[in-house]
């Protein structure tokens, strides 16, 4: 069964830092990965979506990296502003299927 | 706005109640999916429907009750539940293709409470 793990499960940090979110995942056959942003109360908004067959994916200040070996994934979030402050979700799918993490919590502070 | 919409966005039910939340989806998709996060917990996959037909019970209680009267629409009927069912229940949609990922798109969720 796979099993996704999220670490830290919160993490607070001054305005314009750069920072890393790591994702772990117990079984290497995945199809591909996805980060997604949830801000409080509300749905899931898809962040970047990495191939089985690729290392990385960009987007704007956004930074994803996947090492499907050692079961591994970033997310590097670059000069960090307040409008980040949110649960950041990462995700594996093996067919249809997607299994999640717990999140990370994110506060970036003015 | 994903285009996918869920109603109502907040719910608070006592344990005999029976209500049901609804999902609908304005893109074109054939598959929808109900979950469910709880506090400190991971988004938990409920059910699945591919072209109106159910093809995934995650061992859900029988309390839940879901319904796709087709692709575009799909229904989570509840009765007699738990205050442990108290949650954010989401809803989300994708362009399903046999045994392959297509991306999934959410609903902004329906705060159940259950007294």
């Amino acid at each position: 069964k796979q099993e996704v793990t999220q670490i830290p499960a919160a993490l607070s940090v001054p305005e314009g830092e750069n920072l890393v979110l790591n994702c772990s995942f117990t079984d290497s056959a995945i199809y591909n990965l996805q980060w997604f942003r949830q801000d409080p109360g509300k749905g899931l908004t898809s962040l970047l979506l990495i191939q089985s067959s690729q290392r990385e994916q960009t987007s704007g200040r956004l930074n994803a990296s996947l090492d499907k070996s050692s079961g591994r994934s970033t997310l590097y979030i670059a000069a960090s502003q307040p409008g980040d402050s949110a649960t950041y979700l990462c995700a594996v799918t093996s067919g249809s299927r997607l299994t999640f993490g717990e999140g990370t919590q994110l506060t970036v502070n003015p | 706005e994903t285009g996918v919409t869920q109603t109502p966005r907040h719910l608070v039910m006592g344990m005999t109640n029976k209500k049901s939340l609804k999902c609908e989806q304005h893109l074109g998709h054939n598959a929808m999916y109900w979950y469910k996060q709880s506090a400190k917990k991971p988004l938990e996959l409920m059910f699945v429907y591919n072209f109106k037909e159910q093809t995934e019970n995650n061992s859900v209680p029988s309390r839940f009750s879901p319904e796709c009267p087709n692709s575009s629409h799909l229904f989570l009927h509840l009765h007699t539940l738990q205050p442990e069912d108290s949650a954010l229940y989401l809803c989300a949609s994708s362009q399903e293709t046999s045994g392959s990922y297509n991306e999934q798109f959410f609903g902004p969720g329906t705060r159940l409470t259950v007294l």
